[in-house]
């Protein structure tokens, strides 16, 4: 079966420090990864996406994530964090024989503090 | 482009009445969902189609239906309102290979 995982329910770090929010999958076949940022009282906004390529991805604000494929990782990192990054952040998976139907994780709050 | 507009906004409800969420989209996408979201629950399928005049049944669709007669429109209907149903709703779309595009939410209270 499909699935996602964010192990961390928050993560907190201090404004200036790097910011890592994991995710694990587990999917047949290729996957296609995703992040998403939701602020609140939002909807949800795209990062970026993972599809075939380059491992590391780059995306909106200064985000980038890793495909590690032996990991089955997909986590999501900013060099330096800002207190307006302070949102609730979502990954998600899809195979790539049916990427219309994505599996969502449940969701990490991160909170920089200034 | 206005991307994907959900309406209304905000609603409150008492229990027993019923009410139509709309999710209209210009980005001719195919694929339409409804999800709602409650706290430490992440976002949960309701409903969602892969094309006008179709609908399908995701993972919590007691106490809902939708139907989707123009491509661009997914309607979700609340036929009698229960407090369970209270939660914010968001309607989205996608095209291959693109992720989902959100709307900006309805929030709906039911007392």
């Amino acid at each position: 079966a499909q699935s996602v995982a964010q192990p961390e329910d928050q993560v907190n770090v201090a404004e200036g420090n790097p910011l890592t929010v994991k995710c694990t999958y587990s999917v047949s076949g290729n996957p296609y990864l995703f992040w998403y940022v939701q602020y609140p009282n939002r909807g949800l906004q795209f990062l970026l996406k993972y599809i075939t390529g380059d491992n590391l991805v780059k995306g909106s604000y200064g985000f980038e994530a890793e495909f590690n494929k032996s990991q089955t990782s997909f986590h999501l990192k900013k060099p330096s964090a800002l207190v307006s990054d302070s949102a609730l952040y979502f990954c998600a998976v899809a195979s790539a024989g049916n990427n219309r139907k994505l599996i969502w994780g449940l969701g990490t709050s991160l909170a920089v503090n200034p | 482009n206005a991307g994907v507009t959900q309406t209304p906004k905000f609603r409150v409800l008492k229990t027993g009445q019923s009410m139509t969420l709309l999710c209209a989209q210009d980005m001719n996408h195919e694929y339409m969902y409804w999800y709602r979201q409650d706290p430490g629950m992440g976002l949960r399928l309701i409903h969602y189609s892969v094309g006008e005049g179709t609908t399908a049944k995701g993972e919590v669709p007691d106490g809902y239906n939708v139907s989707r007669l123009k491509k661009q429109n997914f309607l979700l209907g609340l036929e009698s309102a229960a407090p369970s149903q209270t939660s914010v709703y968001f309607c989205a779309t996608s095209g291959d290979r693109t992720g989902y595009t959100f709307g900006s939410g309805t929030r709906l209270t039911v007392v």
